[in-house]
Parts: structure tokens; sequence; C-alpha cells
């Protein structure tokens, strides 16, 4: 079975400086999608970045990028230049490729991150 | 274009009652997903509804089953309430070509159990 780990309940980072998120997984498969979601206290989830097991080339959006480390099963997440509205809890996690297969996704248990004025 | 929308906001329930809870998926959306997000517990797929199909449920009891209709909205339904229901539910809606696996979510329904 898949697992998904993130080791850091809570970070904190000043505005406008740079913070990484950690994640760990656990697959025997090598075809899937790691996925970096972000919840405001608003509730929705909201998808932050997503990375394709067999692309080497580390996923960016704008200030978030993520280092890929398949060998490793890491996946960790630096948001750049943060920004109050960064605020949120951030879940990594894990959805299997295989066709027929579900397409769940399985999440690690979030980290907490707060953006300090 | 309108987002994944669940109602309601909020809801109450005594213990052995039932509950409904109702998702919206995004136009054009044939995938419906349901997690709970429990205290303590995290986020826990429950169901994944395709073409009116269930095609797989987490580990929960069968008091937790659903259904989704012909304009793709869904619906989940949770018997016999028990006090640790209480929990955020989430549903998410893909469009028919899965492969990117994306899944876009809703803002949930609070369910809370008395």
């Amino acid at each position: 079975a898949q697992t998904v780990t993130q080791s850091q309940p809570e970070m904190s980072v000043q505005e406008a400086e740079t913070v990484t998120l950690s994640c760990t997984y656990d697959t025997s498969e090598s075809d899937y999608y790691l996925f970096w979601y972000k919840q405001p206290p608003s509730r929705q989830m909201i998808l932050v970045i997503r990375q394709e097991a067999y692309k080497q080339q580390n996923a960016t959006e704008n200030r978030f990028s993520v280092n890929f480390q398949k060998a490793a099963k890491s996946f960790s997440l630096k948001i750049s230049d943060s920004q109050l509205g960064d605020a949120a809890m951030y879940f990594c996690a894990y959805s299997s490729n295989y066709g027929g297969a579900t397409n769940k996704l399985i999440f690690g248990t979030g980290t907490l991150l707060a953006v300090q004025p | 274009e309108a987002g994944v929308t669940q109602s309601p906001t909020h809801l109450i329930k005594t213990r052995g009652q039932q509950a409904t809870l109702r998702c919206s998926p995004i136009s054009g959306h044939t995938s419906v997903y349901w997690y709970q997000q429990a205290l303590g517990l995290g986020l826990q797929f429950l169901l994944w509804y395709d073409e009116g199909e269930e095609r797989n449920r987490g580990n929960f009891p069968p008091r937790f089953s659903g259904r989704q209709f012909p304009n793709y909205s869904s619906e989940l339904n949770v018997n016999a309430l028990e006090l640790e229901d209480s929990a955020l539910y989430l549903c998410a809606s893909s469009p028919a070509d899965r492969v990117k696996n994306i899944q876009y979510f809703g803002a949930g329904t609070r369910l809370s159990v008395l």
C-alpha cells in the first residue's frame, strides 16, 4: 500500500522569504503523480503543483517549485517570496496512474504554514 | 466557470440519524470523489463515482454509501450516524480524461453528530 508522510506539522516563514515543506512517500509503483494541495481557512483544497513521476524535470508554478527525488521517494515544495496569502495547511498527495486503477488521492497529514509579516 | 459546489455547508445531526450530502461537479466532469477529513485522522478516500457507477470505495463501513446521477452530480449518504462520523466531507471532480489525474475540490460539508 502507498503511504505519504509529512514530518513537519507546522512551519513558519517571514514574508518575502523562502520556505521548504518536506514530503516523503512509499510505493512499489513506477508510474504515479504527486501533488501539493493548499487548504486555507476557507476549507477549499486548491491544487498548488503537480509532478508526473516519469518526468525528470521538477515542476514549477510561479513562486512554487518542487524538488522531486524519485529514487529517494522525496517530494518537497519550495515557496519563494512568501506572501501572507500563502498561509494555509499544505497537503502532499499521491495518485496512481495505472489504467483501470482508482485515481484516489492518498494524502499526508499536512503542514500548517504560518507567514509572519 | 462554476467550481465544485457542495451542500449544505453545515449539517447537524444526532446519533442514529441519516445524513445526505450533495455535490455538483464542474461542468463537463464525469468523475466524483468523496473524502472524509476527520480531526486526527487526516484526509481519507471514501468513494469514487464515474459515469454513474461506483468505481472504488475506501475502508469505510457499508453505512457510507452514495450515488451519481445522470447529470454527474452525486449524493453521499451516511446511515446510523455515530459520533466519530463528525468530520469535513470533501467532494472533488475530474474530467473524463483522467490522464492528468487532477481533482478539483469543493469547500466541503461540515457534519456534526451530537
